[in-house]
């Protein structure tokens, strides 16, 4: 499985504009970009995922590079709900969707 | 309903001990999923079952035994377990590239 780098945390001030940056050099041309949150004591939770162009939902945007080979989530205002390891995920689609987790990035908002 | 519903939330169980994790959908999902997660650790992928057939196993010891008896359900037999197969166990489904987790069996192994 290709694998993915986050920054193992970062710290964002509420109401204010979150990046989170991923880096998939390996990614294969048939890889999606997925990415989950995981707040405390819960599940994982699908935030986005995009193949090539820029991807936006309720939720957030996906930015992903022309080469593919790093993406950014964009939370446009962060709120205190939003703390949470985000996790940066490649893979294909279809009946054996298989999500490898990486380490993921542990995002604090402060009020 | 979106939802993968998991019982029991809590279970503690002694290593002599035979007991079963329960997960359901109703989406009608065909691939359905088990994870492990340990405190302070990403979720690791156990096994994947899809349109009821067991597709992937990532060499999970045979203490742990999946059943999928109809599309809507997924469960984990378990069986002879050691203390550090203490965790959350997190089921999922998935259309698509869209996946759906439940919120875990915290299992601890007494």
């Amino acid at each position: 499985d290709a694998k993915t780098t986050q920054p193992n945390s970062m710290e964002s001030n509420e109401e204010e504009p979150v990046h989170l940056p991923c880096n998939h050099s390996t990614i294969s041309g048939t890889d999606y970009i997925h990415w989950y949150r995981q707040l405390p004591s819960q599940g994982p939770e699908y935030v986005i995922h995009g193949l090539t162009s820029n991807v936006n939902n309720r939720m957030a945007s996906l930015a992903i590079a022309e080469d593919r080979k790093s993406s950014t989530l964009i939370l446009h205002r962060a709120t205190l709900r939003d703390a949470a390891v985000y996790y940066c995920i490649l893979g294909s689609g279809g009946s054996n969707y298989k999500l490898t987790f990486g380490k993921g990035t542990l995002l604090t908002v402060n009020p | 309903d979106t939802e993968v519903t998991q019982t029991p939330k809590h279970l503690v169980m002694g290593m002599t001990n035979k007991k079963s994790l329960k997960c359901e959908q109703h989406m009608g999902h065909r691939a359905m999923y088990w994870y492990k997660q340990k405190a302070k650790k990403p979720p690791e992928l156990m096994f994947v079952y899809s349109y009821e057939k067991l597709s992937i196993n990532e060499s999970v010891p045979s203490r742990f035994s999946p059943e999928c008896p109809n599309s809507s359900l997924l469960n984990l037999h378990l069986h002879a377990l050691q203390p550090e197969d203490s965790a959350l166990y997190l089921c999922a489904s998935s259309e698509g590239h869209v996946g759906f987790f439940g919120q875990g069996t915290r299992l601890t192994v007494v």
